[in-house]
């Protein structure tokens, strides 16, 4: 089955350490996204990457780190310099570039617990 | 970049009413789409509307694009508890660094049985 994979579903850390989550997409897609939903929330744009080797910073990129160095993986770095960062951390991705709209896919998402 | 309100944020149904929800901006939009989050889990994609005064039905959704493109909506008629969830528009902006996508703040259905 193709799609989008995140681990683990849930991610318990103590304050101060950093912590990766994964993202995984076996869709071929150019792009991946990461996003953070907070509870009752809209989703909010951490990082992007449209292909690999290259990736922007969306709205609210301080704190975070990623990385693309292959076409399927995107993952995101919650490092100790986020000050909130228990919430619910959501990777997509789409088809790719160009001046066209695509459907966006989700994977199943993370919630990060920091205590 | 463009930003899309939604209204209202909440909204109780009773199982069998219709109801409609809105996403408006207070500039021209060049698309819009809408997703549905049903609780715990991940935002889905509904529908993409491009065009002036768009319609598009999904059996009891009809979304529809304002003759000026600057507002959508998402109507549901005879909710099911099915129904319940988050309902995001959501408008791609283009640039040369790479497209992204912009969500408004949802609106949280929930259905009386």
């Amino acid at each position: 089955d193709g799609g989008i994979t995140q681990s683990p579903k849930y991610l318990f850390r103590k304050e101060g350490q950093n912590v990766t989550l994964s993202c995984e997409q076996n869709l071929n897609h150019d792009a991946m996204y990461w996003y953070r939903q907070d509870p009752g929330q809209g989703l909010r744009l951490i990082y992007y990457s449209q292909i690999v080797n290259d990736f922007q910073k969306g709205d609210i990129a301080e704190g975070y780190s990623v990385s693309r160095e292959k076409k399927e993986s995107f993952p995101l770095t919650v490092t100790s310099a986020q000050k909130n960062p228990t919430a619910f951390y959501l990777c997509a991705s789409s088809i790719g570039r160009g001046l066209r709209t695509y459907e966006q896919y989700f994977g199943p998402g993370t919630r990060l617990t920091v205590t | 970049g463009q930003q899309v309100m939604q209204i209202p944020q909440y909204q109780h149904v009773q199982e069998g009413e219709d109801f409609t929800t809105y996403c408006n901006s207070s500039t021209t939009l060049s698309n819009i789409q809408w997703y549905k989050q049903r609780p715990g889990g991940h935002p889905v994609f509904l529908i993409q509307l491009v065009k002036s005064g768009e319609v598009k039905k999904q059996k009891r959704l009809t979304f529809q694009f304002g003759e000026a493109k600057k507002n959508s909506s998402l109507h549901i008629t005879a909710t099911q508890t099915t129904d319940v969830g988050t309902y995001f528009c959501a408008v791609w902006h283009f640039k040369a660094a790479g497209n992204k996508l912009t969500f408004g703040g949802g609106t949280r259905v929930l259905v009386k049985p």
